[in-house]
């Protein structure tokens, strides 16, 4: 099972700051890492496919990068709606799995 | 645009059985994927089970095997987990959504079912 690992676990911060989420996996997953958002009370949001693919209708401050075993999620300047938990996936092998998640709180 | 819808949650007790349905508006139901993820009470996703758009193919998280099994109806533009000797860990919102493929993202979510399993 492909394992990932997510840091920070939680994060504290002020709008116009930049945030920065990294999500490393066990293995090599190539580029199949993926990106949500879930805000609280939601279902989970699809922001990034593809390690870096924003998808239609989520703010250009929301962007990924990296392949094979560190990814990143970054949000170039907070804002108050992003207070949310931030999760990576993985689809490159069975079992699909989760990173355990980055609560992003608004200082 | 497709929008999913799920039902079919309550309280069940351990070893007892519950069938969640996932209903999908949209067209062109049998050209995607589906998968089943849970989220226990405060905690991360988890994904549950995996079928094809044919339904031809299915994946299921060792958690579950043997006991849930995911079908879906083309025709009625619904998908099914029927949940067997469910256990107190089996307590959490499943959520479907919907994929490409195995290895694409999830790019559409339903709101939610309650599953509570308790004595």
């Amino acid at each position: 099972e492909i394992v990932l690992t997510q840091s920070p676990n939680f994060q504290s911060v002020s709008p116009k700051e930049r945030v920065t989420i990294t999500c490393r996996a066990s293995q090599s997953v190539g580029n199949s890492l993926h990106w949500y958002q879930q805000r609280p009370g939601q279902s989970p949001k699809l922001l990034i496919k593809s390690a870096s693919q924003s998808m239609s209708g989520v703010p250009s401050r929301f962007s990924g990068s990296g392949s094979g075993t560190v990814f990143t999620l970054t949000i170039s300047s907070l804002e108050a709606e992003d207070a949310a938990a931030y999760f990576c996936h993985q689809s490159s092998a069975l079992p699909l799995t989760f990173g355990g998640g980055t609560k992003v709180e608004i200082k | 645009e497709v929008q999913l819808f799920e039902s079919g949650g309550g309280v069940v007790q351990p070893g007892g059985s519950l069938r969640l349905s996932c209903a999908a508006s949209g067209v062109a139901f049998h050209s995607y994927a589906m998968n089943w993820v849970r989220q226990a009470p405060g905690k991360g996703l988890a994904w549950v089970s995996h079928i094809s758009g044919s339904g031809g193919v299915t994946y299921y998280a060792d958690s579950v095997k043997g006991r849930f099994t995911i079908s879906r109806d083309n025709s009625k533009n619904i998908m099914y987990l029927q949940m067997n000797s469910l256990r107190v860990e089996d307590t959490a919102v499943y959520f479907c959504a919907k994929s490409p493929t195995v290895i694409g993202a999830f790019d559409v979510w339903g709101q939610g079912a309650r599953v509570t399993v308790s004595s």
